[in-house]
């Protein structure tokens, strides 16, 4: 499997535009994951889905992010408008959860920053 | 909610050094897991390991989920081993099924 894929790996934009950070997740799994990550606050969950649908999105920062999981291959983490405390690394990450276990696969991130 | 601490928050190795990470959480935890994220950025899963015993290699881990640390081990190492290592724990306390707290690491530089 190419495991988790996400797109693009390298974003810059201005500050005011729309953001979308797109993610892939390893076929078969149920669950997918946002995580951000920043110098000061570490690795955060920003929300996750399992069977496509949102179960926790307690992390999501405010209300110019969003999500969404049209189908089991396929999520978008969405930014609009985009600031500069938004520059982070974002990670996509998915798991399946089979007897109990549940090991997160991480993504190679997007690198984000908007000026 | 549940507190991860890991030590040490940096440490520095002579090349085929042995050396213990440990991470301490606060309340009971069904899971576990033991990331490395290499100089890249990349973050990859070395253990899921809510108790008990493991090993892959160089590397091993042990969870003693009643006393609530985890340690991990890296013996003869190498300047591929470089990097921050987390530890993550899933609380279980009936929160979030996926909502896995992360320390904040500790960062490791083998030196050759």
């Amino acid at each position: 499997d190419a495991g988790v894929i996400q797109s693009p790996r390298h974003e810059v934009t201005e500050m005011g535009q729309e953001v979308t950070l797109r993610c892939k997740p390893i076929s078969g799994h149920d669950y997918l994951f946002w995580y951000r990550q920043t110098m000061m606050r570490g690795l955060e969950l920003l929300i996750y889905f399992n069977n496509n649908v949102p179960i926790d999105d307690s992390g999501m920062p405010e209300d110019r992010f969003s999500a969404k999981m049209p189908n089991a291959s396929f999520s978008t983490l969405k930014i609009q408008p985009s600031e500069p405390r938004d520059s982070a690394v974002y990670f996509c990450a998915s798991s399946f959860l089979a007897g109990g276990q549940e090991t997160q696969y991480f993504g190679p991130g997007t690198r984000l920053l908007v000026l | 909610g549940i507190q991860v601490e890991q030590s040490p928050p940096d440490l520095i190795l002579q090349e085929g050094a042995n050396s213990t990470l440990r991470c301490n959480f606060s309340d009971s935890v069904n899971n576990l897991q033991w990331f490395h994220q290499n100089p890249w950025g990349q973050l990859i899963n070395l253990f899921y390991i809510p108790s008990g015993t493991k090993q892959n290699g160089r590397l091993s881990a042990t969870t003693v989920a009643t006393e609530r640390y985890s340690l991990l081990y890296i013996s003869s190492s190498q300047t591929t081993d470089s990097g921050v290592y987390f530890c993550a724990v899933l609380p279980n306390y009936g929160g979030s099924q996926g909502n896995l707290i992360f320390g904040k690491g500790t960062k490791l530089s083998v030196k050759p």
